[in-house]
């Protein structure tokens, strides 16, 4: 099956830094999404972006499908960011996503 | 939409016994996953199912795993007889299966067996 990569796999920031989490695929997808953990275990939505880019407040994101990868930016970091970021992709021929292995990213004050 | 909802959301049960969680998916999506999530193997895929019926089911990891959709609002999973190494979280999340196929995941069960 398809193998999803997650880089860094742990991320300390101090509040207001900026940063980008990495997720590599080994093969074509046709849905890939970003999800923020929080610290409560709930699956926050963050993007559905199959392929460009797009924005939502401090947080961005790119795919690039023929390259295999795709970036999440977050910038001026608050501690409220801390949790763990998958990036899940769903291949063609199958519904269901896989997940990478996550990003921890911890924002201190 | 109140979105994916899943019950209980903690579950203490001791091993053998039969523990059933259950999910109701969101509202015209008709694309229904159960996953877990342990600190070893991180979230994986059980089951999903299409329209009610259950299309993949590699993931159960033996026969006491067992899941049912007796309709498009309603599944369980249901883990009989139940042991230690059952322990995670199980999380639900729905989809639509055409056009944007963005999935939604319920708060999870944590399911702990002594």
């Amino acid at each position: 099956g398809i193998q999803v990569e997650q880089s860094p796999p742990d991320l300390i920031l101090q509040e207001g830094a900026n940063s980008t989490l990495r997720c590599n695929f080994s093969d074509s997808v046709n849905n890939l999404q970003w999800f923020h953990q929080n610290p409560w275990g709930q699956l926050i939505n963050l993007f559905y972006i199959p392929s460009g880019t797009k924005q939502n407040g401090r947080l961005s994101a790119t795919t690039v499908a023929t390259e295999r990868y795709s970036l999440l930016y977050i910038s001026s970091s608050q501690t409220t960011d801390s949790g763990v970021y998958f990036c899940a992709v769903r291949s063609p021929g199958r519904r269901a996503l896989t997940f990478g292995s996550g990003t921890r990213l911890q924002v201190q004050p | 939409d109140a979105g994916v909802i899943q019950s209980p959301r903690h579950e203490v049960t001791e091993m053998g016994q039969e523990v059933t969680l259950r999910c109701k998916p969101i509202s015209g999506h008709n694309s229904l996953f159960w996953y877990r999530q342990t600190m070893m193997r991180g979230l994986e895929l059980l089951i999903y199912f299409n329209n009610n019926v259950p299309i993949d089911d590699s993931g159960m990891p033996e026969d006491r795993f067992s899941a049912k959709m007796p309709n498009a609002s309603f599944s369980t999973l249901k883990i009989q007889p139940s042991e230690p190494r059952d322990s995670a979280v199980y999380f639900c999340a729905s989809s639509q299966s055409i056009g944007p196929t963005e999935a939604f995941f319920g708060q999870g069960t944590r399911l702990t067996v002594v």
